[in-house]
């Protein structure tokens, strides 16, 4: 079955760069159509879509956030990283890992980030 | 970017009842929309997708309806584990948006 799960740290401090995890089984990134997102949810907010790499590297990223965001892929670990620089606390918010390039079918529980000094 | 409106931000609905959600996209998003279910602590869920074809699982008692900029969802007779905060979203362009959200409170 399809699994996806996050991991980094719960807590940076502001102005740090912050590096997320997501760990993945059940489908590979090498498969035509595949894609791997990353949405972010602020405490009692909306969600938000951040980025998103496919199978072929293509890569997309939130028009707001763009200049922040990094994503990449190692295929061979089944893994996709997103790093995010200069973190204010206004970045504090529940991280999902999803797999979907138009909607998302699956998603990781989330990891909480708080971002504060 | 496509801005994506629900509405009401809040519906009290009793058990059994019917609830309708809207949700209007800032320009056109055909039939590219999305409907999530988030419980409290939880990821969201996938209920529809293509503006009305039901994911995986997903009971009838949900449908979705609408094209262009206008989408509905429906829960035809709410059960207690319905309650809970759903979302749109759009997939026509980039960045795919969401919506702000609906509650589904018990009344």
């Amino acid at each position: 079955q399809v699994t996806l799960r996050e991991s980094g740290p719960a807590l940076v401090k502001p102005t740090q760069t912050l590096t997320l995890t997501c760990t993945f089984s059940g489908f590979s990134l090498s498969t035509s159509e595949m894609c791997v997102s990353w949405i972010r949810q602020p405490p009692g907010k909306a969600l938000e879509w951040l980025a998103r790499i496919d199978w072929d590297d293509d890569k997309l990223y939130s028009t707001s956030l763009k200049t922040r965001l990094t994503i990449s892929k190692d295929t061979s670990k089944n893994q996709v990283v997103l790093t995010m620089t200069n973190m204010d606390p206004v970045d504090t918010a529940t991280y999902y890992c999803a797999r979907g390039r138009n909607y998302v079918d699956y998603w990781g529980q989330g990891t909480l980030v708080a971002v504060s000094s | 970017e496509i801005v994506m409106t629900q509405s009401p931000a809040t519906l009290s609905v009793s058990p059994g009842e019917r609830a309708t959600l809207s949700c209007r996209a800032s320009q056109s998003v055909s039939s590219n929309l999305a409907w999530y279910q988030q419980k409290p602590g939880q990821a969201p869920r996938l209920l529809i997708y293509g503006a009305s074809t039901r994911a995986t699982g997903i009971p009838a008692r949900f449908s979705g309806s609408g094209s262009g900029i206008e989408f509905t969802l429906a829960i035809s007779s709410l059960q207690s584990e319905d309650f809970a905060v759903y979302y749109c979203q759009q997939y026509n362009n980039w960045p795919r948006t969401f919506g702000q959200g609906t509650k589904v409170e018990i009344k």
